[in-house]
């Protein structure tokens, strides 16, 4: 059983805070990771696709790192926004499956 | 991305019946779609692998004959819980593998929540 972790599991902050969290992985057999976000009551939308040790992904005032070596990707949300509130989800894909292996995610609350 | 539609949104059912749930590709020929459940608080748990014309992959301890599963079609793949018990109230969520070169992205539908009284 693979050990996909997400920190914190929520996470309240106000307008305009920037955050971050935390994704950790298995450090062997990496194939990609991919980020999600899932808003309240529609389907989970794919934020990045992560691939290589180094990378970093940026989509607005959303960006993100990978570090394969040491199992961990990083999301940030700079400037948060109201619209931000949705649950986050990180998915590692192993070479050896090929399956999709979920975090719990975390549920980031932005209070106007 | 792809859009993916998901048939019904919620159900309530009695504990004996059968549930049938639809995953619908809008705009995509998905060869391989992915059935999840997610208990609250918890993460998403694959329940089985459904490739068009052939059947379903199923993960360890997840009854094939509870979950019957078909893919008859590249735009439909449906879900069938076989006489549904309170313990198999549950969000099920369908997914379609996006295409060549994307790292196994998915693309999922809105879910459909289901409780069995």
């Amino acid at each position: 059983i693979l050990n996909v972790e997400q920190s914190p599991q929520s996470l309240h902050v106000q307008e305009g805070d920037s955050t971050n969290f935390t994704c950790s992985f298995p450090s062997s057999n990496f194939y990609a990771l991919h980020w999600y976000r899932w808003e309240t009551a529609k389907s989970p939308e794919a934020l990045f696709v992560m691939t290589l040790n180094g990378d970093e992904k940026k989509k607005g005032r959303i960006s993100a790192t990978l570090n394969t070596k040491e199992g961990y990707s990083y999301l940030y949300i700079k400037g948060s926004q109201p619209e931000d509130s949705a649950t986050y989800l990180c998915a590692f894909i192993g070479t050896n499956a090929g399956k999709s292996t979920f975090g719990d995610g975390t549920t980031l609350t932005v209070k106007p | 991305g792809a859009v993916v539609s998901q048939h019904p949104s919620r159900v309530i059912c009695k504990s004996g019946t059968s549930v049938k749930i639809e995953c619908r590709s809008l705009d995509f020929q998905a060869t391989t779609m992915f059935w999840y459940r997610q208990f609250p608080k918890q993460s998403l748990m694959l329940m089985a692998t459904s490739n068009e014309g052939s059947k379903a992959t199923y993960e360890q301890g997840v009854e094939k004959d509870k979950f019957l599963i078909n893919h008859a079609s590249l735009t439909l793949s449906t879900l069938t819980v076989t006489s549904a018990h309170p313990e198999d109230s549950s969000f099920y969520i369908c997914s379609e593998l996006s295409g060549g070169g994307s790292y196994n992205e998915q693309f999922f539908g809105p879910g459909t929540r289901l409780t069995v009284l």
